[in-house]
């Protein structure tokens, strides 16, 4: 599976737009682009993963370049309780062996 | 709540003993992961199970054994415990072990070896 590089941390005001940037420029046709996030040691949860095309849902938008060597997650209004690591991950389709394979992730602190 | 459920939350071991480290999920899963996380890390892969009745290993296996007991039941078991394990532990589950299934992890076990 592809590589990924992300920020350490990153900072952001409450109820404006978190965006989490990633870097994926390995990245494979057959990958897809997973996010995870942690908040205080709890179990990761998923938010959001995408193939190609830019996906959304209730809880964030992903936003996956042309090339698809990077990626943006978006949380558009941004809450104290978002404050979490953030993983991005990608991970092979179509194959029965492609795990779940977490780097460091990025520090997404909400203030107030 | 439907969910991965670990059993215990928190565990303290002297070097030398052994536990078991228990996780049920009720979703009809078919694949399930053990992950460690040590402090300020991301999370680890230990052993997985694509379906019932497999195991294989992940990235750091050493020092741990897993049982596939049945669909709902994956137990990761420490012989013979020591510092170096001391982690958190995250046990997942996942509709099917490909990539376009996402995984919903437990809560987690907090094991301390003294």
């Amino acid at each position: 599976d592809a590589k990924t590089t992300q920020p350490p941390s990153m900072d952001c005001a409450e109820g404006r737009a978190a965006n989490l940037p990633c870097n994926h420029s390995t990245i494979s046709g057959n990958e897809y682009v997973y996010w995870y996030r942690q908040i205080h040691s709890q179990g990761p949860q998923y938010i959001i993963h995408g193939l190609k095309n830019n996906e959304t849902n209730e809880m964030a938008s992903l936003i996956i370049t042309e090339d698809r060597k990077s990626s943006t997650l978006i949380l558009p209004h941004a809450t104290l309780r978002d404050t979490a690591v953030y993983y991005c991950i990608v991970r092979a389709w179509g194959t029965s062996g492609s795990r779940l394979t977490f780097g460091e992730g990025t520090q997404l602190t909400v203030n107030p | 709540n439907a969910g991965v459920t670990q059993t215990p939350k928190f565990q303290v071991l002297k070097t030398g003993q052994s536990m078991t480290l228990q996780c049920a999920q009720d979703m009809n899963h078919n694949s399930m992961y053990w992950y460690r996380q040590d402090p300020g890390m991301g999370l680890r892969l230990i052993y997985y199970s694509a379906s019932e009745g497999t195991t294989d290993k992940g990235e750091v296996p050493n020092g741990y054994n897993v049982s596939r007991l049945n669909k709902r039941e994956f137990s990761l078991r420490l012989e013979s415990a020591a510092p170096s394990q001391t982690s958190v532990y995250f046990c997942a589950s996942s509709e099917a072990d490909r990539a376009n299934y996402g995984y919903t992890f437990g809560s987690g076990t907090r094991l301390t070896v003294v």
